[in-house]
């Protein structure tokens, strides 16, 4: 596509529910990245995906969140048993490479638990 | 110390002003960096990268410090569409970008 798509672009749930949350990457990017921002706050680094590489996990802010990157294209957040502070908006963002490259954000999904 | 340091402002600037943003990283090692702008409830965007030898596109200009651990941005003859948030960004020793917190810029009539 185009741009890095995101859906959906906004999702409310009740506390102690899954959500599952999707990125469309740009076409021919091999690395994405999940990003979190709460109101006001700058970007939590979640999970980076490198082609057929294993992810890096470490930002993850519990075992709660998991991820998924199907084919080396399309990914999905998944968030178990929801909590309030897991309230943010939920970014992706892909590069044509590796790290170094510029980062292209889809316009994210605004998760609100409650 | 943090990765990356900003100022978060706001500034608050009259139409027609120049303004300057630092951003400080902790990483020497760093090699490419990024000048990102956000608009409220918006997704961050790609504004400038930002080479040793400096970058300038329109009335925006980057600099790289390396002796200091610095970039800065230079917003000439600022419009009222400048007003947003400017993340700097340092590359990642791992695989994890490190985003500045921002620094909030309000162009007034």
């Amino acid at each position: 596509g185009a741009g890095v798509s995101q859906s959906p672009s906004n999702k409310v749930t009740e506390k102690g529910k899954d959500v599952e949350l999707r990125c469309d990457p740009i076409s021919g990017h091999t690395a994405l990245y999940w990003y979190r921002q709460s109101l006001g706050q700058g970007l939590e680094f979640l999970i980076y995906f490198q082609g057929n590489s294993a992810p890096d996990k470490s930002g993850l802010p519990s075992d709660r969140f998991s991820a998924e990157r199907t084919g080396g294209s399309v990914s999905t957040l998944t968030i178990q048993r929801t909590q309030q502070e897991d309230s943010a908006v939920y970014l992706c963002a892909s590069s044509l490479k590796s790290v170094g490259e510029k980062l292209f954000f889809g316009s994210g999904t605004q998760l609100s638990v409650l | 110390r943090k990765e990356v340091e900003q100022d978060p402002g706001p500034f608050n600037v009259p139409e027609g002003a120049t303004v300057a943003f630092n951003c400080t990283y902790s990483n020497s090692a760093s090699q490419s960096f990024f000048w990102y702008r956000q608009d409220c409830r918006k997704e961050p965007k790609l504004l400038m990268s930002v080479y040793s030898s400096g970058n300038e596109d329109g009335r925006f200009t980057a600099q790289l410090n390396r002796a200091s651990q610095y970039i800065s941005l230079l917003i000439r003859d600022s419009k009222l569409s400048d007003s947003a948030t400017y993340l700097c960004v340092v590359p990642p020793t791992g695989n994890q970008f490190y985003f500045g917190t921002g620094t909030s810029l309000t162009v007034i009539p």
